[in-house]
């Protein structure tokens, strides 16, 4: 278990309908990152918020928006969606750790799966 | 810019076997690489990390790796397959600064009893 929980695991909807992922990070990570999975594509980085901020984005299709709030979880609305938009919807969040250098580690939460009819 | 290729899109071996999926890098700065692994519908678990402080890294579930700055490689091992580690495997590699993970295509691996 990698302490970063999501929710739901699982969600069915239709075409143009418009849906919200949840991802509570590890206690104490400052950052959230959305990943999609899919067959085609494989894993891509959509969008990364610190503390708050957005800091980095990725492969996120204008119909898709992410925040994060003050107790740090994070949601990921999908709107307008399409068939193509079902896949795997990952969320990490990260720690620093130091050593020699500064190395950033981001742990995965189980995912939520979504299915587009 | 970096960028990361696992050699292998699927890899078979039999139980008790030693496993090697191989995964090659490019950075410009000093890269952080990770392996991390895939169980069906379940979501990614860190195997290990290169942190610098040294080249071969262990990791759990007995696997290792080794950081070959020469021949920008960082190619994951375990002595002997167990049916459990059949999987999908991710390299990835990240540079200091730049807050993203590049993730290789990944390799599946197959453990025949």
């Amino acid at each position: 278990d990698s302490g970063v929980t999501q929710t739901p695991k699982h969600l069915i909807t239709a075409t143009g309908q418009r849906v919200t992922l949840r991802c509570s990070p590890r206690s104490g990570d400052l950052s959230v990152y959305w990943y999609q999975q899919s067959l085609d594509q494989g894993l891509q980085f959509l969008i990364q918020y610190y503390n708050g901020e957005e800091r980095a984005k990725g492969n996120i299709l204008e119909r898709f928006s992410a925040q994060q709030f003050p107790d740090l979880h994070s949601e990921l609305n999908l709107s307008s969606l399409e068939l193509g938009d079902s896949a795997l919807y990952f969320c990490a969040s990260s720690s620093w750790t130091s050593g020699t250098r500064y190395q950033e580690t981001q742990y995965f939460g189980p995912g939520t799966r979504l299915l587009v009819l | 810019a970096q960028s990361v290729t696992q050699l292998d899109s699927h890899v078979s071996v039999s139980e008790g076997t030693p496993v090697l999926l191989r995964c090659n890098y490019s950075s410009s700065y000093s890269p952080s690489l990770f392996w991390y692994v895939q169980h069906p519908n379940k979501g990614l678990q860190l195997l290990l990390k290169y942190t610098s402080a040294a080249t071969l890294v262990k990791g759990i579930n007995g696997f290792e790796a080794e950081f070959k700055k020469s021949e920008t490689s960082f190619h994951l091992t375990k002595p002997s397959a167990h049916m459990s580690d059949a999987a999908e495997y991710f390299c990835v590699v990240s540079t200091s600064g730049t807050y993203k993970y590049i993730f290789g295509t990944g390799t599946r691996l197959k453990v025949l009893a």
